[in-house]
């Protein structure tokens, strides 16, 4: 079964100093790795997707994640924090074929910032 | 385009009661899913669905039902509520078949209280 670790509940950074949330995932084959941001009251928004090819992945807003297979990891970097960046962040992992959409999701990463 | 589409919004509850939270999406995705999410523990899938007239359960289905008659629709029935559901419920939707970089659509969420 695939599961999904966000080892830190809540992380506070000061505006404009960089940021790593990290995502630890177990996954037989090789996974389909999201992240997502959630503001209070507010739906899912996604910041980036891995599924083939290069390591690297540019999303939204600034975001990056480096998917490392050797660590199990896919963490969610951001080299100059904002202040609307404040929110909730889920890691999360799918499947392959007809379980394509069947995520697991972290527990999820609460960020604070600072002025 | 309305992409995914849930209603209500927020909804209260008595214990015993039930009720049908509604999700519709204007894509045409053969898969839809919802999940369940609460304090500390990220999203947690419900029930889904790869296609009319084929569901399937998640990871916490106990007390929910879902039935999909047609692409668009795919409603959520809580049977008998309970504290236990009090939560807030989304709905997604996503392409199956080539689905290397589909996105994982999700609805803005519906905040269920059972009292």
């Amino acid at each position: 079964a695939q599961s999904v670790t966000q080892p830190d509940i809540h992380i506070t950074v000061s505006e404009g100093a960089s940021l790593e949330l990290r995502c630890n995932y177990s996954y037989g084959a090789t996974p389909y790795l999201f992240w997502y941001v959630q503001s209070p009251g507010q739906g899912l928004q996604l910041l980036l997707k891995y599924f083939s090819g290069d390591t690297l992945v540019q999303g939204i807003k600034g975001f990056e994640a480096e998917f490392k297979r050797s660590q199990s990891s896919f963490n969610l970097r951001k080299p100059s924090v904002h202040w609307s960046d404040a929110a909730e962040y889920f890691c999360a992992v799918g499947a392959g074929g007809t379980s394509y959409g069947k995520l697991t999701f972290g527990q999820g990463t609460i960020l604070t910032v600072h002025p | 385009n309305a992409g995914v589409t849930q209603t209500p919004k927020f909804q209260v509850l008595k214990t015993g009661q039930s009720m049908t939270l509604q999700c519709a999406q204007d894509m045409n995705h053969e898969y839809m899913s919802w999940y369940r999410q609460d304090p500390g523990m990220g999203l947690r899938l419900i029930h889904y669905s790869v296609g009319a007239g084929i569901t399937d359960q998640g990871e916490v289905p106990n007390g929910y039902n879902v039935s999909r008659s047609t692409t668009e629709d795919f409603p959520l029935r809580l049977l008998s509520a309970a504290p236990s559901q009090t939560s807030v419920y989304f709905c997604a939707s996503s392409q199956v078949r080539g689905m290397g970089g589909n996105t994982i659509y999700f609805g803005e969420g519906s905040w269920l209280t059972v009292v």
